[in-house]
């Protein structure tokens, strides 16, 4: 079966911490997208991982690719109130489906 | 538009009523997808278009759904004699051929009563 899992599924932090969410894959694309959701409203592209060894980073979040662990992770530095939101990792082909994980909420507390 | 554009946006029908969804993605987008989101979960693919082919329909629950493209660009999800479980958020999304991520819409809210 082709999954996409992520953990954990929820995180709760202290503005000022850092802190990583993990996504593991089991699909046959090494491609790897990072969303992120708020309440209500639809997804935001965040990332996009087309290779082993790929690191992107806007701002306080940065994301990496592990194709040969099959693994990817979105880290945060220094949380800020605004990231609070859902975060989904999702593997895909070049023209194919998009195959999402649980997703992470994440809170952000003063 | 700049974006990609759904309507209705929240959307309330009886069981057993049929419903359509709209989707006008991205101007120049070969790519569509319609996905399916229940709450608290992470969307769900249902059926992929490239140019008004329907490549992948793997992921429509039943021959209750239908998707169509016809012109390429505007697309239709109908749903047909829905049912409660069929409640959820349906998001369409577009992209380009190539290593672009998908471009998501703002979805419509289906409730079926």
């Amino acid at each position: 079966e082709l999954k996409v899992e992520q953990n954990p599924l929820f995180l709760s932090m202290q503005e000022g911490k850092n802190y990583t969410i993990y996504c593991n894959y089991s699909t046959t694309s090494d491609r790897l997208y990072w969303y992120r959701q708020d309440p209500g409203k639809s997804l935001e592209s965040l990332f996009v991982l087309l290779s082993n060894g790929a690191v992107k980073q806007e701002g306080r979040l940065m994301a990496s690719l592990d194709t040969k662990a099959r693994l990817s992770t979105l880290h945060i530095t220094a949380a800020v109130h605004d990231l609070s939101a859902t975060y989904f990792c999702a593997s895909g082909g070049r023209t194919d489906k998009l195959i999402f994980g649980t997703g992470t909420r994440l809170q952000v507390f003063p | 538009g700049a974006g990609v554009s759904q309507s209705p946006r929240y959307k309330v029908a009886k069981r057993g009523q049929d419903v359509a969804l709209r989707c006008d993605p991205i101007s120049g987008h070969v790519s569509l997808f319609w996905y399916q989101q229940a709450l608290g979960q992470g969307p769900e693919f249902l059926t992929y278009f490239q140019n008004e082919a329907q490549l992948d329909k793997s992921g429509l629950p039943s021959d209750r759904f239908f998707a169509e493209r016809p012109e390429g660009s505007v697309s239709t999800l109908k749903i047909q004699r829905t049912q409660q479980e069929d409640s959820a958020v349906y998001l369409c999304a577009s992209s380009l051929v190539e290593d672009q991520p998908q471009h998501f819409g703002d979805g419509t809210r289906l409730s079926i009563l």
